[in-house]
């Protein structure tokens, strides 16, 4: 069975300090890979999806990017946090043509 | 910006049947109706998804009308447990990205 892992489940970042946030997915061979945001009390923002390895559509122009090194890897950074980045991050897939399933989220605080 | 249209708010007694509507007047032919729900703190749980005939899981069921105007997830005995937030979602083919709105709060009491 499909299985999604992200990492790490919460994280406490300085304003200015770089941010890697990783997922993998496992089970399935070239999934559609998804980025989205929760910020506190509102509802989930699409930030990046890909459809393969080095194809990135970025839906919300901000401080944050996204990269797909490996077929099953999807990693969103940022190389200068601000307090509004602060929020539920949530990495997600989908076989082709199948539904978007979630993983666990990354809880960011930048402080 | 969300194509769909829910209630911010519903109660349901524990043991009764839970019925959350969502209007998508703009739907397109080929767009896809699917249902989610974020219980705190943790990511959305796929529960459903229709085109245009109804169906139904071991979750819920899921009513869309002829029209594809609008439609109704079915939790037929709500427990407490069901206590979340559920998204009602079109979209593209099953796969695409999909834009979520704010959802609507159910909360089940005893």
């Amino acid at each position: 069975s499909q299985t999604i892992h992200q990492w790490p489940a919460t994280l406490v970042q300085p304003v200015g300090s770089p941010l890697s946030l990783e997922c993998t997915v496992e089970g399935t061979s070239n999934p559609n890979l998804y980025w989205y945001r929760q910020a506190a009390g509102r509802g989930l923002q699409l930030l990046f999806y890909s459809v393969g390895i080095g194809q990135i559509s970025s839906e919300v122009p901000q401080n944050l990017s996204a990269s797909r090194p490996q077929d099953r890897q999807f990693i969103l950074s940022s190389k200068k946090l601000l307090l509004s980045d602060s929020g539920f991050y949530l990495c997600a897939w989908s076989g082709q043509g199948d539904t978007i399933y979630f993983g666990e989220g990354s809880w960011l605080t930048v402080v | 910006d969300a194509k769909t249209t829910q209630p911010t708010s519903m109660d349901c007694a524990e043991g009764r049947a839970a019925n959350l509507p969502c209007n998508h007047s703009t739907i397109s032919g080929n767009e896809y109706v699917y249902w989610y729900r974020q219980i705190h703190s943790q990511g959305p749980q796929y529960i459903i998804h229709g085109l245009k005939n109804n169906e139904t899981n071991e979750m819920a069921s899921l009513i869309i009308t002829e029209d594809r105007k609008s439609s109704t997830l079915i939790l037929p005995h709500a427990t407490l447990r069901d206590t979340a937030v559920y998204y009602c979602i079109v979209g593209g083919q099953a796969g695409t990205a999909l834009i979520f709105g704010k959802g609507t709060t159910l909360s089940v009491s005893s």
